[in-house]
């Protein structure tokens, strides 16, 4: 299986929202509503931010929000905040039973 | 409180077999609906899934890398153990266990809440 798509890098500035694209197919993304996104600053643990495409775990800002269509997946990050700025990683459910991850992206805060 | 730490070799050689070792607190890997996982990141490069076990032994391995993973567990332990066999210098990573919980939520969605710190593994002769 390959790793899902996502943009190398995006950008913004603080305060405004972002919003990061996960394409795969209709064998993961898009056949099941099992998404997850991934905060993850480098040297430490990744962290939890969006699953099952939408949802929020306790204690993850409402800044944070997910959503999919077809077989592409978004997080969207409103009010944009300098420690925002890292890598985030998107995941889903697969027909092999098994998931996958993104590429990865890099977001920086101007 | 969850908690996981990775442990195991810093510097394996080629051909050699990984032996990686997840010990946990703060649950119990034979409660029900309850799983544990291991990812990647060699440097530079992206997350990999690798393999995750479930409470009732359902065992998930990485279709690109089945033949050479082995997850298993031991409760009385707190642990799970991954060990990848022919090990080659592109399996260079950090190794990273994770918990995953899928009580509120269908096993499938496979989400990873409480990660370790990691554990960086370079393989060199």
């Amino acid at each position: 299986q390959s790793a899902l798509t996502q943009p190398a890098s995006v950008s913004g500035s603080p305060g405004q929202s972002i919003t990061i694209s996960c394409t795969g197919t209709s064998s993961d993304v898009g056949g099941y509503n099992y998404v997850s996104w991934y905060q993850h600053h480098p040297g430490k643990a990744p962290k939890l931010m969006i699953y099952d495409v939408s949802k929020r775990p306790s204690g993850v800002s409402n800044r944070f929000s997910g959503s999919k269509s077809g077989n592409t997946a978004s997080l969207t990050i409103s009010g944009l905040q300098a420690e925002d700025e890292t890598d985030y990683y998107c995941s889903s459910y697969t027909s092999t039973t098994t998931w996958v991850f993104g590429g990865g992206t890099k977001l920086t805060v101007l | 409180q969850i908690t996981l730490k990775e442990s195991g070799p810093t510097l394996v050689k080629p051909t050699q077999t990984l032996t990686l070792t997840c010990t946990f607190s703060g649950f119990s890997i034979s409660t029900s609906e309850v799983g544990v996982g291991w990812i990647r990141q060699p440097p530079g490069k992206a997350l990999e899934w690798l393999a995750l076990i479930f409470w009732n032994d359902d065992k998930r391995y990485s279709p690109s890398l089945k033949s050479r993973l082995t997850i298993t567990k031991d409760t009385s332990k707190n642990q799970v153990v991954l060990t990848m066999t022919n090990m080659d210098p592109v399996d260079t990573a950090t190794y990273f266990c994770a918990h995953t919980d899928c009580s509120s939520t269908s096993c499938r969605s496979g989400y990873l809440d409480y990660w370790g710190q990691g554990t960086l593994v370079t393989v060199s002769s």
